[in-house]
């Protein structure tokens, strides 16, 4: 079946690192692909997405590009900041029958940046 | 445009009792899909529904129901409630008509189970 993927945490950087958050998929077909970001108390937020392979989603300084041909979805930020400390979720929905209104998720990573 | 909102925010209930959640979507959106997310589990898809009708449900016990108006705002039932069932219930609603689309979360509702 259809799974994500992500590497475990937590991560601890110093504000202005570079992150990198890894995420492997495994689906039927050619899912979108998504990156949400859970803050302590909060719902989850869309960060970005991309709905098709070499599509690349970016928003607030993140990035990630849709790789088919290594089934991956790693999130990147040149340089992080302590308001980025959340939980990052990676996810996947399904296209086909069955999967309609299902985003299956990684378990998460936590980042946490020290000033 | 005003986001999801679910009410309550906070509840805690005694096992064997039932609860009621609910969640109303952003405006125009007619799917509307429930998870469930545990320390444990993670985030755990329950259910979907569009247009009044179930259109996909997860791996989660009969106790788990939910149901969807014409508004579409939407509710879940959870009866004979479990430790287990301790949780935050997450609702999301999306204007994808084919089910793949984004998902815009609410804030959830954190059940206590005593």
């Amino acid at each position: 079946g259809n799974s994500v993927t992500q590497m475990e945490g937590p991560v601890t950087l110093s504000e202005e690192a570079f992150l990198t958050i890894n995420c492997t998929y495994t689906a039927t077909g050619y899912p979108s692909l998504f990156w949400y970001v859970q803050y302590p108390g909060e719902g989850l937020q869309l960060l970005l997405k991309a709905t098709k392979a070499d599509d690349k989603g970016s928003n607030k300084g993140f990035e990630a590009t849709y790789r088919k041909e290594t089934t991956s979805f790693h999130l990147e930020k040149g340089s992080v900041q302590v308001s980025d400390s959340a939980v990052y979720f990676c996810a996947l929905s399904g296209r086909y029958g069955g999967s309609q209104g299902n985003l299956i998720f990684g378990k998460g990573t936590k980042l946490s940046v020290k000033p | 445009k005003a986001g999801v909102t679910q009410t309550p925010r906070y509840l805690i209930k005694t096992r064997g009792q039932q609860v009621t959640l609910s969640c109303s979507p952003i405006s125009g959106h007619r799917s509307v899909s429930w998870y469930q997310q545990t320390p444990g589990q993670g985030l755990q898809f329950l259910f979907e529904y569009f247009s009044e009708t179930q259109r996909n449900k997860g791996n989660f016990p009969g106790r788990f129901s939910g149901r969807q108006f014409s508004n579409s705002r939407s509710e879940m039932n959870v009866s004979t409630l479990e430790l287990g069932d301790s949780a935050l219930y997450l609702c999301a609603s999306s204007l994808s008509t084919s089910g793949e689309g984004e998902q815009y979360f609410g804030p959830g509702t954190r059940l206590t189970v005593t």
